[in-house]
């Protein structure tokens, strides 16, 4: 079974400063990879996916992310955070292998901003 | 404009009593699924249907059962919930590649 490890519990940052949450997946074949968010009170959005081509993904509100085949890791990053960032963030893996309709959730890494 | 509709928001039961939650699409997509999400953990699949097909995980309760009666509507049904049971409830429907999430259903077992 593949599995998806968040090692960021929880991250606390100030405003402007630069974000980097770490996800590393165990599955060595073919992968889809995606970051999804979790506002306060709201439902789970895609930030952003990865299915093949450029490793370095941008998604939306600023945010990207790089694949590493090589390291297994597909971490998100934003240069500047904001308040209004302020979620849960959940990496997520899909592979063909293991059932393309099912995707696996990393435990999530819920991020504070700090005005 | 909504995409992915569960209700309730909220649901209270009784423990032992069964209990139905409803999810509903305007995307018709084929793909439905149902996720429980605790505090602090993350979403587990219970189960999804690929169109009429029922895909359970091997390890989703027998207390735990679903119904798709057409494209739109999936609901989950908890037979006999326990205090285990208490948590969000999520589901999501896909096409190909990205899946798209309700708001939840938090459900509360006294």
């Amino acid at each position: 079974a593949q599995s998806v490890s968040q090692h960021n519990h929880h991250v606390i940052l100030s405003e402007a400063a630069s974000l980097e949450l770490g996800c590393n997946y165990s599955y060595g074949g073919t992968v889809n990879l995606f970051w999804y968010v979790q506002y306060p009170g709201q439902h789970l959005q895609l930030l952003l996916k990865y299915f093949s081509g450029d490793p370095l993904v941008k998604g939306i509100k600023g945010f990207e992310a790089e694949f590493i085949k090589s390291k297994f890791s597909f971490n998100l990053r934003k240069p500047s955070v904001q308040w209004s960032d302020t979620a849960e963030y959940f990496c997520a893996v899909k592979s063909p292998n293991f059932g393309n309709e099912k995707l696996t959730f990393g435990t999530g890494t819920r991020l504070t901003i700090i005005p | 404009d909504a995409m992915v509709i569960q209700n309730p928001r909220y649901q209270v039961t009784q423990f032992g009593k069964p209990v139905t939650l409803s999810c509903s699409q305007t995307l018709n997509h084929n793909v439905m699924y149902w996720y429980q999400q605790k505090s602090s953990q993350a979403p587990k699949l219970l189960f999804h249907y690929y169109d009429k097909d029922f895909n359970n995980e091997a390890d989703t309760p027998d207390n735990f059962q679903s119904r798709r009666p057409n494209t739109s509507f999936c609901f989950l049904d908890i037979r006999s919930p326990g205090l285990g049971d208490a948590a969000m409830y999520l589901c999501a429907t896909s096409r190909e590649d990205e899946q798209f999430f309700g708001p939840g259903t938090r459900l509360t077992v006294l």
